[in-house]
């Protein structure tokens, strides 16, 4: 199985502040990478497929890049609104995986 | 609008069977692969399977392949999972979610772009 280590397990933003969020693949995985937000007691929602592409509706302040093995979530300005849990899933093999999730907080 | 709707959750005992349903509407059912994902409470995301438009095709995460069964009705629009041998470490919401493929210089990444809200699965005695 592709093992996805993801850092960090929690992170604590100022408001307008840049944050970033790491997947490391035990394994190259082409950029078949989607990130995943979640808010309290809600079920997921897609923000970035394909490691770079913006889901419709998602605002521009979320990105995604990397390549091969590594790959990250990137928040330019934190918004009240982002305080969730953030999931990256890679479907290049199976069985897909996820990585353990980032707790993100306002500080 | 794409609605997906589980239901079928509940109390169950150790060793029992349930049968989640997953109700698709608002798009063309028997276009998409479909999937299941679960979370045990206060964890993270979990992949159990998914299946193909017209189930010829069915993947599952290992440790799971011989506990449950994902099958799909598509003149009913329907996604079905039945768990069997539950245990507690089953005891987790469970989603279902729709598939989605963007193609990249002839590569299919695949994403899930739809997910329904859930149904909570206890199990215990």
């Amino acid at each position: 199985d592709i093992q996805m280590t993801q850092s960090p397990a929690s992170l604590s933003a100022s408001l307008g502040e840049t944050v970033s969020i790491e997947c490391l693949a035990s394994e190259g995985i082409s950029n078949d990478l989607a990130w995943y937000q979640q808010k309290s007691g809600k079920s997921p929602q897609l923000l970035i497929y394909a490691a770079s592409r913006l889901q419709d509706g998602v605002p521009s302040r979320f990105s995604g890049s990397g390549s091969g093995t590594r790959y990250s979530l990137k928040i330019s300005g934190m918004q009240p609104e982002d305080e969730a849990d953030y999931f990256c899933q890679q479907s290049y093999k199976y069985p897909n995986t996820f990585g353990a999730g980032t707790k993100l907080e306002l500080k | 609008e794409v609605k997906l709707v589980e239901s079928g959750g509940g109390l169950v005992q150790p060793g029992r069977s349930l049968k989640l349903s997953c109700a698709a509407s608002g798009f063309s059912f028997n276009d998409y692969w479909m999937g299941w994902v679960r979370q045990a409470p206060g964890k993270g995301l979990e992949w159990i399977g998914e299946i193909n438009q017209d189930s010829s095709t069915i993947n599952y995460t290992p440790s799971l392949k011989d506990k449950f069964t994902i099958s799909r009705d598509n003149a009913q629009n329907t996604l079905y999972l039945q768990m069997s041998k539950l245990g507690s470490e089953d005891t987790a919401i469970y989603y279902c979610a729709r598939k989605a493929i963007y193609v990249y210089y002839g590569l299919l990444l695949q994403y899930f772009d739809y997910w329904g809200q859930g149904v909570m699965v206890t199990v215990s005695s």
